[in-house]
């Protein structure tokens, strides 16, 4: 079956400007997962969503980052007022149910480059 | 709070000869342990994980990990590497009680395997 998937693979942008990440979990998994992977540094949770709900947003840097997950599949991670050190890839991710064991399945990413 | 540590930045080994990948944790109480390993412009693929029972867990292609309680250890190996197990390797723990759904990741060990 597909995993998961992140749209665009690639995104440049200039500062100050608005981005929109996009995730499309494993098809029935419940919990999906952003991180964010700065260079020669491991993944940093970002927020978690159960269903439509976000369970845990403590991982968020600041109000310009905002996630959604409307109808409890595609999740939007949406940065306002775009600054440099906003560039990383952001990593997606999917589990089954949010049970304390179920491993997580990543996305490739997308590499946010703020200019 | 919980941690990982990977105190090597980079193992280097000859391909056929045993490899270990070092980590460590801290956590209140009792852990989940996993490994995932990261191919270059690909995202993390899970490896194994330690949940509970056997301190010796096995996991994809070969490669296994032992949970030590006493040295809150969960090192990495494989009994005989091969030149494409070179990738970067991430260790992650999640705390049973009390931390969330979130995986805090170490700083990854780059494996290089050598002919």
């Amino acid at each position: 079956g597909a995993g998961v998937s992140q749209t665009p693979s690639n995104k440049v942008t200039e500062k100050g400007k608005y981005v929109e990440l996009r995730c499309d979990p494993i098809s029935g998994h419940t919990a999906l997962y952003w991180y964010r992977q700065s260079l020669g540094q491991g993944p940093e949770f970002l927020i978690y969503f159960q269903g439509t709900g976000a369970a845990d947003d403590s991982g968020l840097p600041n109000d310009r980052f905002f996630a959604v997950r409307p109808e409890g599949s595609v999740s939007t991670l949406k940065i306002q007022r775009t600054e440099r050190g906003d560039s990383a890839v952001y990593l997606c991710a999917s589990s089954l149910t949010s049970g304390e064991y179920n491993e997580q399945f990543f996305g490739p990413g997308t590499r946010l480059t703020v200019l | 709070a919980q941690s990982v540590a990977q105190p090597e930045d980079q193992v280097n080994v000859a391909e056929g000869n045993p490899l270990t990948v070092k980590c460590t944790y801290s956590v209140s109480g009792n852990p989940y342990l996993f490994w995932y390993v990261q191919y270059p412009n690909r995202g993390l693929q899970f490896l194994l994980k330690y949940i509970t029972g056997d301190n010796l867990v096995k996991g994809s292609y070969g490669f296994e990990a032992e949970f030590n309680k006493s040295q809150t250890s969960f090192h990495l190996k494989k009994p005989s590497a091969l030149v494409s197990d070179s990738a970067l390797y991430f260790c992650a723990v999640r705390a049973i009680t009390g931390g969330g759904n979130k995986l805090t990741f170490g700083t990854g060990t780059q494996l290089k395997v050598e002919l």
